[in-house]
């Protein structure tokens, strides 16, 4: 167990609508990581917050946006979703910038279905 | 910009034999780590093994290992005695510098372990 939590584990909704899903990072953990892995692909880095605070952002369309609250806890909401939005959604924690040779922990993904 | 780059999209080894999983990466950055992850079919993300840029010897973990190569800048994992529960997709990743703190992942190998 990475000790990140992410829910819903799996989520079906139509074309056109809006999704949150919501990770609550490791403790101890003061960055959060959102990425996207489509059917058989890679890991696309979307965006990351520290301690509340965009800190990177990568692959992410206008569509979809993020925030980690005070308790750094985050979400990612999903908008006028696309059937291409289907796909494995990560979420991963570390404990901070500056420490690169920290692994990223991973939760055990939301899989969004867009029908 | 950086870029992971996993030339194998499948591998099969024989069980109880060795195995190299290739990794190159490209950066300007002097100061970087260099990941690996297993994902099994059941989709969750594990963490294995570490290497950093400045690191003179080649980390070790259990029966992983990496093969670091900094001057043809490679990182390829190495499974030894492998176990039918190896079977995964693998993938390589990095993390440049203290300041740059999102990780960028490869395309993926998928280890299929023959009994």
């Amino acid at each position: 167990d990475s000790g990140v939590t992410q829910t819903p584990k799996h989520l079906i909704t139509a074309t056109g609508q809006r999704v949150t899903l919501r990770c609550s990072p490791r403790s101890g953990d003061l960055s959060v990581y959102w990425y996207q892995q489509s059917l058989d692909q890679g890991l696309q880095f979307l965006i990351q917050y520290y301690n509340g605070e965009e800190r990177a952002k990568g692959n992410i369309l206008e569509r979809f946006s993020a925030q980690q609250f005070p308790d750094l806890h985050s979400e990612l909401n999903l908008s006028s979703l696309e059937l291409g939005d289907s796909a494995l959604y990560f979420c991963a924690s570390s404990v901070a910038p500056g420490q690169g040779n920290s692994p990223l922990h991973f939760g055990n993904g939301t899989r969004l279905t867009v029908t | 910009a950086q870029k992971i780059t996993q030339t194998q999209p499948g591998m099969f080894v024989q069980e109880k034999e060795a195995v190299t999983l290739d990794c190159t990466y490209d950066t300007s950055d002097p100061s970087y780590g260099l990941f690996w992850y297993k994902q099994p079919s059941s989709g969750e993300m594990i963490f294995l093994i570490y290497q950093g840029s400045y690191d003179q010897q080649n980390a070790t973990e259990g029966r992983y290992s990496l093969n670091f190569q900094k001057a043809r800048k490679s990182a390829n994992l190495v499974i030894s005695a492998s176990q039918l529960g190896d079977s995964a997709m693998y993938f390589c990743a990095m993390r440049e510098g203290p300041h740059n703190n999102d990780m960028r992942f490869g395309a993926g190998t998928r280890l299929t372990v023959k009994p």
